[in-house]
């Protein structure tokens, strides 16, 4: 079968830098995307991962690991704003999301 | 560009209606997915649609459908409404670049409520 694990919750004071881990196994890879949601809203955008290696963008990293079925969504400099649930996803051979159930960031003053 | 646009934005239905939402992507975009989203609860997908062929579906009863129109446009439709089907309701349409990178963003969402 097809997995998405991430870890359900996880705390973090503001100011500080927090990862968040996903490992996967699926049917075949076309990409991992990660996304922000924020309690009621719709899921944000944050990356897309294809190839193995860090990319950053801002405050946010996404480091990917084919062989390993790894990947990891880092936070810098975290605000308040950045309490929200990340969700990580992975698109198999059928270009179908895979999606994980989220891991809960808490950011504590 | 504009983002993905969602109608309607909240629905209040009952039991045994049906309903009909509709979902316009990010121009350029071929591929609408669709999700369900309960409180608490992670995403469901539903259904894909690429060039106004369902290329994926999800584990959903027949009572869900969905359909994709020529300009990339999706509908998705429930019948006989069940109190279990309360929940928002995502639309999210993807594109890849020349460089096969995707993007996929999400529209704001339905909020459909059944009594």
């Amino acid at each position: 079968g097809q997995n998405i694990d991430q870890p359900t919750e996880m705390t973090a004071t503001e100011g500080a830098i927090v990862q968040i881990n996903c490992t996967y196994q699926t049917s075949g890879f076309n990409g991992l995307f990660w996304y922000q949601q924020h309690a009621g809203e719709a899921p944000t955008f944050l990356s897309y991962n294809v190839l193995d290696g860090l990319e950053e963008k801002g405050r946010f990293s996404s480091f990917l690991s084919r062989s390993k079925g790894y990947s990891y969504l880092l936070l810098k400099e975290l605000q308040m704003k950045d309490s929200a649930s990340y969700l990580c996803a992975v698109m198999d051979s059928n270009y179908q999301l895979i999606w994980g159930a989220g891991t809960k960031l808490i950011i504590k003053p | 560009k504009a983002g993905v646009t969602q109608t309607p934005r909240y629905l209040i239905k009952t039991r045994g209606q049906q309903v009909t939402l509709s979902c316009s992507p990010i121009s350029g975009h071929r591929s609408v997915s669709w999700y369900q989203q309960t409180p608490g609860q992670g995403l469901q997908f539903l259904f894909e649609y690429f060039s106004e062929t369902q290329r994926n579906k999800g584990n959903f009863p027949g009572r869900f459908s969905g359909r994709q129109f020529s300009n990339s446009r999706s509908e998705m439709n429930v019948s006989t409404l069940e109190l279990g089907d309360s929940a928002l309701y995502l639309c999210a349409s993807r594109v890849a670049d020349m460089k096969r990178k995707e993007t996929q963003y999400f529209g704001p969402g339905t909020r459909l409520l059944v009594l």
